[in-house]
């Protein structure tokens, strides 16, 4: 399977605890976006890396989320001190940045339940 | 944002034609997309235009215009597995550049 992979695909934790979500782009993407989605909702941008340099962070994105891409492939969203309002499905996307770069490839997704 | 709008829901029969509609704010306009999301699954890329006119692509065409803001998806010749929300969502621009802006999306659901 060729496409964007997320990891885990479930997760619930305990209010306060932190947790770790992976993304695997597309291998030839240089791109990679995280989205937040809510129910009955569309998903809402969080971040945006070229390659390895973190280009744009919603202000959606408090201090107590970070994302890292550290040789530009894979990427990780951290949630730290999670609240119930983190709640969502956290979804990861990848694009080429010449070829249809118009053209973002979502993955699965990690949905997350704070309890 | 944005301010991208389009209807909550919409209902069709198999076989019929349909028009999702979708409006969005001109400032900072960088391309419309269209995207399908089925219940549970990732958003799936259908079209994107940057410049006025229809682009037809199999069952579903998309049209834009720049003008007034306006963009609809067609979707011809229903199949029940057309069910799905269908996202409108603008592209950014300059300092938001690579950022998506999606609508809340449009639930349409496709009788037999």
């Amino acid at each position: 399977d060729t496409g964007v992979s997320q990891d885990p695909r479930h997760k619930i934790t305990k209010r306060g605890q932190n947790v770790t979500f992976r993304c695997d782009p597309i291998s030839e993407h240089n791109r990679l976006y995280w989205y937040r989605q809510t129910l009955g909702q569309g998903p809402e941008f969080l971040t945006y890396f070229q390659n390895e340099a973190q280009l744009e962070k919603s202000r959606l994105l408090s201090d107590r989320f970070s994302a890292e891409r550290p040789k530009g492939s894979f990427s990780t969203l951290e949630i730290q001190r999670t609240e119930q309002g983190d709640s969502a499905m956290y979804l990861c996307a990848s694009s080429h940045d010449s070829i249809r770069s118009y053209e973002q490839y979502f993955g699965p997704g990690t949905r997350l339940t704070v309890t | 944002g944005q301010n991208i709008d389009q209807p909550t829901e919409m209902t069709a029969t198999e076989g019929a034609i349909v028009q999702i509609n979708c409006t969005y704010q001109t400032s900072g306009f960088n391309g419309l997309f269209w995207y399908q999301q089925h219940a549970g699954e990732a958003p799936t890329f259908l079209s994107y235009n940057v410049l006025d006119g229809l682009e037809e692509k199999g069952r579903f065409s998309s049209f834009l215009s720049r003008s007034k803001g306006y963009s609809y998806l067609l979707l011809k010749e229903l199949q029940m597995k057309d069910s799905a929300s269908y996202l409108c969502a603008s592209g950014g621009r300059g300092s938001t550049l690579g950022r998506l802006y999606f609508g809340r999306g449009t639930q349409l659901t496709v009788w037999p």
